[in-house]
């Protein structure tokens, strides 16, 4: 069975702040990471789709990077918004059925 | 462009009660998938599809069941209620497997309360 893992669960922020969290997963027959944006009362949203060692996708000021070798992918907000407040889901793809396992989420707070 | 329509966006039903929720996507993806997201969990799979006329089981099939008639449409049928189906369930769509370069879209939700 495939696990992906985030953490921290919950991370509480001042207005801009940077700030990262992390997404880990078994490195074997990996295929695919894809991080989402989630904001509550609201549906999940694709920020990326890895699938390279070493990949680093960039969309504004949040920035993803990619360790499939190790198995753990980190996302970066640099100078933190209120509007940055979600859970951030990440997903991994694996196996030969290549489902996407999903973690559990970084629910992020950005306190005015 | 619509992306994924979910109806309804909040159901109350009996025990024992069945009902279909309705999926449509308009962006000719071969992908589409029913999850349900309960606290505490991650999304878990239902079923999904990986185009029209062909379907398969994910992770908690049990007491639904799904059809793909055509590319755009992917009902979820609860056969027969039970309050362990209330949850809140997300449809997905996606170029096939993994989403390509664009992720998985999703649909707004169905809120469903079993009581």
């Amino acid at each position: 069975i495939l696990n992906v893992e985030q953490s921290p669960q919950s991370l509480h922020v001042q207005e801009g702040d940077s700030t990262n969290f992390t997404c880990s997963f078994p490195s074997s027959n990996f295929y695919a990471l894809h991080w989402y944006r989630w904001e509550t009362a609201k549906s999940p949203e694709a920020l990326f789709v890895m699938t390279l060692n070493g990949d680093e996708k960039k969309k504004g000021r949040i920035s993803a990077t990619l360790n499939t070798k190790e198995g753990y992918s980190y996302l970066y907000i640099k100078g933190s918004q209120p509007e940055d407040s979600a859970t951030y889901l990440c997903a991994a793809n694996a196996g030969n059925n290549r489902k996407l396992i999903w973690g559990l989420g970084t629910s992020l707070a950005v306190n005015p | 462009n619509a992306g994924v329509t979910q109806t309804p966006k909040f159901q109350v039903l009996k025990t024992g009660q069945s009902m279909t929720l309705q999926c449509a996507q308009d962006m000719n993806h071969e992908y589409m998938s029913w999850y349900r997201q309960d606290p505490g969990m991650g999304l878990r799979l239902i079923h999904y599809s990986v185009g029209a006329g062909i379907t398969d089981q994910g992770e908690v099939p049990n007491g639904y069941n799904v059809s793909r008639s055509t590319t755009e449409d992917f009902p979820l049928r609860l056969l027969s209620a039970a309050p362990s189906q209330t949850s809140v369930y997300f449809c997905a769509s996606s170029y096939y497997g993994t989403g390509g370069l664009g992720g998985y879209t999703f649909g707004s939700g169905t809120r469903l309360t079993v009581v």
